[in-house]
């Protein structure tokens, strides 16, 4: 099992740049999550998807951040246009739920650094 | 608004030593409490407990919740190296499991 597959694990990129991160859950999960990890913060929930609907988009810092799940194997979350202050490990979930809570399984990370 | 406070923040302990890690939260509506281990990647998932006093188990580690004071201790006995990491301590209070996590408590274990 391939678990949930995150691309880029790195990007450097400079302010004002457009960044696009992508993430493909776990087949058969059905939630799917945006986490931002910084060391002031610590992680935090961005948004999170049931059935590729989003439900809750109440962490999402600003206008510039969007995210989008298309269909169940894939997700986007762009920041545009980039800040400094937007350097961060942004981590990607999913789980699958069944009215209770399950385990939810994270991904390697993307690692953003804008300049 | 839902909170999760870990405590303590840093900890430092020689191989052999038992740790205790606590987590307090506040929540309207309580689903469950999560323990993850962070290494130098992704959390990985350790206890799911959704009962007072019910201890959960795994090898080493052990944790339980109490949902009278609002809070739950995660124990690791007979410290190793490889258990240093950032132990996030999560809330689950809603549908579609919305999670609210802690800041984390960072543990160095030295040989």
């Amino acid at each position: 099992d391939a678990g949930v597959i995150q691309s880029p694990r790195h990007e450097v990129t400079e302010m004002g740049q457009e960044v696009t991160l992508r993430c493909k859950p776990i087949s058969g999960h059905n939630s799917l999550f945006w986490y931002r990890q910084t060391m002031m913060r610590g992680l935090e929930l961005l948004i999170y998807f049931n059935n590729n609907v989003p439900i809750d988009d109440s962490g999402m810092p600003e206008d510039r951040f969007s995210a989008k799940m298309p269909n169940a194997s894939f997700s986007t979350l762009k920041i545009q246009p980039s800040e400094p202050r937007d350097s961060a490990v942004y981590f990607c979930a999913s789980s699958f739920t069944r009215g209770s809570t399950d385990t939810q399984y994270f991904g390697p990370g993307t690692r953003l650094t804008v300049l | 608004e839902d909170k999760v406070v870990q405590s303590p923040l840093s900890l430092v302990v020689h191989e052999g030593d038992t740790v205790t890690l606590n987590c307090s939260y506040e929540v309207t509506n309580f689903r469950s409490l999560l323990w993850y281990k962070q290494e130098k990647k992704a959390p990985t998932f350790l206890f799911m407990l959704t009962s007072s006093g019910i201890e959960k188990k795994s090898g080493r580690l052990s944790s339980i919740l109490d949902k009278k004071e609002l809070f739950s201790i995660l124990n690791i006995t007979a410290t190793q190296t490889g258990d240093s990491a950032v132990y996030l301590c999560a809330l689950d209070s809603g549908g579609y499991q919305k999670v609210t996590f802690g800041i984390g408590t960072k543990l160095q274990v030295i040989p």
